[in-house]
């Protein structure tokens, strides 16, 4: 089956920092992942839609200038954490739509991110 | 506005069975996913129903009613290896994915 990979799958970094966490298609091509933030004891929560050559699309109450993300080919898409802050310490995690249908997505093992 | 609760946590016996219920109010509906994820790991993909129904796969089985918004997962012949979160997750009019907060699954020997 198709694999996502993330990295670093864990980080902890300083206050006002920045962090980079890569996503990668291993063995297909996605012109489209998702990044999701998950709290603790909270549901997944979409962050932005990342798009191969394209600028991302940020859901609401996403700030596009902390949280940048690059889709610069069809296997790649990295989130850069900008000036980092505790309230940012959350699992990152980042998915891509099934190749063979409409709905599943492949998701990666997730990055935590702990700023201290 | 979109909501889909289920319950927070739920326990059960080793060689039970239990059922983890959804329901769901979202803008339009093109389909019901449940995920399991052990903690500090992704969702593993479990199974999406569309049409009202049960579908069965193995040990688990899932249920959908539109009409009543609402789901079901059902656990057989538990293991302790499913001792995991649950998550259900609606993919509403604009294909996007609304996700539950997860029902955390106690397995007990």
């Amino acid at each position: 089956g198709a694999v996502v990979s993330q990295h670093p799958s864990w980080v902890i970094c300083k206050s006002g920092t920045s962090v980079k966490i890569e996503c990668r298609s291993l063995d297909f091509q996605a012109t489209t992942m998702f990044w999701y933030r998950q709290f603790p004891k909270q549901s997944l929560m979409l962050m932005a839609t990342s798009n191969e050559g394209s600028k991302a699309t940020y859901e609401q109450g996403v700030e596009k200038d902390k949280f940048l993300i690059n889709h610069a080919s069809l296997t790649l898409s990295t989130l850069t954490v900008t000036s980092a802050h505790p309230e940012d310490s959350s699992f990152y995690i980042c998915s891509a739509p099934s190749l063979h249908n409409s709905y599943e997505q492949y998701f990666g093992p997730g990055t935590r991110l702990t700023v201290t | 506005g979109q909501n889909i609760d289920q319950p927070t946590e739920m326990t059960a016996t080793e060689g039970a069975i239990v059922q983890i219920n959804c329901t769901y109010q979202t803008s339009g509906f093109n389909g019901l996913f449940w995920y399991q994820q052990h903690a500090g790991e992704a969702p593993t993909f479990l199974s999406y129903n569309v049409l009202d129904g049960l579908e069965e796969k193995g040990r688990f089985s899932s249920f959908l009613s539109r009409s009543k918004g609402y789901s079901y997962l059902l656990l057989k012949e538990l293991q302790m290896k499913d001792s995991a979160s649950y998550l259900c997750a609606v993919l509403d009019s604009n294909y996007q994915l609304i996700w539950g907060a997860g029902t955390k699954l106690i397995i007990k020997p």
